[in-house]
C-alpha cells in the first residue's frame, strides 16, 4: 500500500523565521513528488520534483527530493503571515486499469503552518 | 486560465438524503478525481475516472458512487447520506500520461458538506 507521511503535522512560528517541512514516502512506480499549498480554498500547485538533488526555487520557497532515502523537504525562508496554510505533499505514481495507464497521487496528512506577526 | 468548478461551496443535508456533488473542468483533461479531506487524514481518494463512462474505486469508495457521462463533468453521489460523510469534498482533474504533466492535478474550490 502506497504511503506518504508528513512531519510535523502542525507548526507555529513568527514572521521572519525559517521553516522546514518534511515528506517521506513508500510508493511503487514512483514518478514525481508534488507540493501544494492550501489556504481556505483549493490546493494550489507549488512544485513538482522528479530528480534527486536538484533544488527547485520560487521566491522564498524551495524544495528538494532524495530518491534514495525517499523523502523531500520544503523550505520557507523569512516567513510571512501570508504563508499560513496547509502544505500538502503528494507522490505521483503510474498505475494501470484495463490496459489504460493513469497518473495517481497519494497525499500525506498535510502540515498546518501558522505564522504569527 | 485553468478552471475546475464545483456546484456548491457549502451544503447541508439530512441523514438518508441522496446528495449530488458536481464537478466541471474546462481543460480537456482525461482524468478526474474525487477526494474527501478530513483533519489529520489528508486527502483520501474516493473515486476516479480516466475516460468518459469509465470509473474506478479509490481508497474509500464505500457509500459513494460516481458518474461521468461527458469528458468535462464528473459527479459524486451519496446514495443515502450519513453523518460520517460530513467532510470537505475536493474534485481534481489532470491530463492523461503522455500528454504533459499528468501528475499535476488541478483542484476545484471544494464543497463543505454537513450531514445532520
Amino acid at each position: 500500500e502506497d504511503k506518504v507521511v508528513q512531519s510535523p503535522l502542525s507548526l507555529v512560528v513568527h514572521e521572519g523565521d525559517t521553516v522546514t517541512l518534511n515528506c517521506s514516502y513508500e510508493v511503487t512506480n514512483f514518478r514525481s513528488l508534488l507540493w501544494y499549498k492550501q489556504e481556505k480554498k483549493a490546493p494550489t500547485f507549488l512544485f513538482m520534483l522528479t530528480s534527486s538533488g536538484i533544488e527547485k526555487k520560487s521566491g522564498r520557497l524551495s524544495s528538494i527530493l532524495d530518491k534514495k532515502e525517499l523523502f523531500s523537504i520544503l523550505n520557507i525562508t523569512a516567513t510571512q503571515t501570508g504563508d499560513s496554510a496547509v502544505y500538502l505533499c503528494a507522490v505521483g505514481s503510474l498505475s494501470w486499469k484495463q490496459g489504460t495507464s493513469y497518473g495517481k497521487l497519494t497525499f500525506g496528512q498535510g502540515t498546518i503552518l501558522t505564522v504569527h506577526p | 486560465d485553468v478552471k475546475v468548478t464545483q456546484s456548491s461551496r457549502y451544503l447541508v443535508k439530512r441523514t438518508g438524503e441522496k446528495v449530488f456533488l458536481e464537478c466541471v473542468q474546462d481543460m480537456d483533461h482525461e482524468n478526474m478525481f474525487w477526494y474527501r479531506q478530513d483533519p489529520g487524514l489528508g486527502l483520501r481518494l474516493i473515486y476516479f475516472s480516466y475516460d468518459v463512462k469509465m470509473k474506478e474505486k479509490g481508497d474509500i469508495p464505500e457509500g459513494y458512487s460516481v458518474s461521468r457521462e461527458k469528458k468535462e463533468r464528473f459527479s459524486l453521489i451519496l446514495e443515502s447520506a450519513s453523518t460520517n460523510q460530513t467532510s470537505m469534498y475536493l474534485c481534481a482533474s489532470s491530463l492523461a500520461p503522455g500528454r504533459g504533466l499528468s501528475y499535476e492535478q488541478y483542484f476545484g474550490p471544494g464543497t463543505r458538506l454537513t450531514v445532520t
